[in-house]
């Protein structure tokens, strides 16, 4: 069965940094591209960034290219969002996300809350 | 950038009816590969979403079959055949043919 367990969120000051973590099992993590995708309360959904299946590639929009870096750990299992320079509209649940080919959100993790306030 | 327009933004509707839910495309959706990667998703209260259509028609597996996709280019529709109680929610379309974008959601209430 296909787990994904996001970890890291919490209170954090405007401005500051936060590393997310999301650590994956019940399938071979190497094989595939992963995402992160966030939710601020009470509203939609926002994809945040992608990563190929070796690392090697990266992609984000442009509201948080230059403050978030996507990275993965294959031989742990793990992805990481590093985020920087957060504001108070970074504050949302970040989803952890496996993209399979076609179907690029067929597995979420339950997410981690990201508050971003002084 | 691609936007998605979602309509209804809430829909109301008994239990059986059937309803049908429309997300419209800033631009094509058709990738140079020939396929289309526009997706459907349901949010239910307190849950991440989980995904329900993939390739405008294509059913997840473990999906009902009254839900259905269909579309093509830029417009596209979900449509619930007979609502039951658990179908409650906020919808998604979601396209990932040029990067990923999200529609606002359609909330799928009881009348």
């Amino acid at each position: 069965e296909v787990q994904l367990v996001e970890t890291g969120g919490g209170l954090v000051q405007p401005g500051r940094s936060l590393k997310l973590s999301c650590v994956a099992s019940g399938f071979t993590f190497n094989n595939y591209w992963m995402s992160w995708t966030r939710q601020a309360p009470g509203k939609g959904l926002e994809w945040v960034a992608s990563i190929t299946n070796s690392g090697g590639s990266t992609y984000y929009p442009d509201s948080v290219k230059g403050r978030f870096t996507i990275s993965r750990d294959n031989a742990q299992n793990t992805l990481y969002l590093q985020m920087n320079s957060l504001r108070s509209e970074d504050t949302a649940t970040y989803y952890c996300t496996r993209r399979d080919y076609g179907r690029p959100f067929a597995y979420w993790g339950q997410g981690t809350l990201v508050t971003v306030s002084s | 950038d691609v936007v998605l327009t979602q309509t209804p933004p809430t829909l109301s509707a008994t239990i059986g009816q059937s309803v049908s839910i429309s997300c419209r495309s800033s631009q094509s959706l058709l990738h140079s590969n020939g396929n289309t990667y526009l997706n459907w998703l349901l949010q239910r209260p307190g849950q991440p979403p989980q995904l329900l259509i993939y390739l405008v028609s294509r059913l997840e597996s473990g999906v009902p079959n009254r839900f259905s996709g269909s579309g093509s280019g830029t417009d596209f529709t979900l449509k619930i055949s007979g609502v039951e109680a658990e179908d409650l929610g906020v919808y998604y379309c979601v396209q990932s043919t040029h990067a990923n974008t999200f529609g606002a959601g359609t909330k799928l209430e009881l009348k």
